[in-house]
């Protein structure tokens, strides 16, 4: 069974840089497409990107964000991670990192990481 | 982007009562769709993908239909457990987006 946890500072000041770690055991990291997702507090969810092993070159990150996403592969470590850069309040939210065989539809969730911008 | 509606925003029903949930696209996402629960301080679970194919280990009351723009989820016989918000999510073009949420409550 795949199982994702993420990792990383949950309070990031306005400006900087979020950093955000997810770590996979049960499966191997090439074989899967990996996703970033997050929730606003009492808000729905909105996708921030994907990425896999065929898809390391040219991962697809949401428009919306205009172009502050980065999501990398680290295949010896069997970890992918999400920075985002010049956060504002409006990036607090939990964090989740997720992972699916089925084309972009998530089946496993790690158990969200909130991150909190704010000096 | 296309832009997923979802109704009711919430509905309360009492157990064993069958529940439908909707969500519209604004442009066609063929069977690209996929249907989660969110139950309090949990990570969403995936339900249906494929419009209409249970994921492994979702109970048989669960249930998907629909494609190009009108989908629905049927949840048959409501039970206790399934207090939570439900999303869709389409996957049929670019940038991946979800519904608003349905939240349903048990009377």
């Amino acid at each position: 069974q795949v199982q994702l946890q993420e990792s990383g500072p949950g309070l990031v000041k306005p400006s900087e840089t979020l950093s955000l770690t997810c770590t996979v055991s049960g499966g191997s990291i090439s074989s899967y497409f990996w996703g970033w997702i997050r929730q606003p507090p009492g808000k729905g969810l909105e996708y921030i990107g994907f990425i896999s092993h065929s898809h390391s070159e040219s991962p697809n990150y949401n428009p919306s964000l205009k172009g502050r996403v980065t999501m990398s592969l680290d295949t010896s470590e069997n970890q992918f991670s999400l920075k985002l850069n010049s956060v504002t309040a409006a990036d607090t939210a939990v964090y989740y990192c997720a992972g699916t065989r089925l084309w972009l539809s998530w089946s496993y969730w790690g158990q969200g990481a909130l991150v909190t911008v704010s000096s | 982007e296309t832009v997923m509606t979802q109704s009711p925003a919430s509905l309360s029903m009492s157990p064993g009562e069958r529940a439908t949930l909707s969500c519209r696209a604004s442009q066609n996402v063929n069977s690209n769709l996929a249907w989660y629960q969110q139950k309090p301080g949990q990570a969403p679970r995936l339900l249906i993908y494929g419009a209409s194919t249970r994921a492994t280990d979702i109970p048989a009351r669960f249930s998907g239909s629909g494609s190009g723009t009108e989908f629905t989820l049927t949840i048959s016989s409501l039970q206790s457990e399934d207090l939570a918000v439900y999303y869709c999510q389409q996957y049929g073009n670019w940038p991946l987006t979800f519904g608003g949420g349905t939240k349903v409550e048990i009377k």
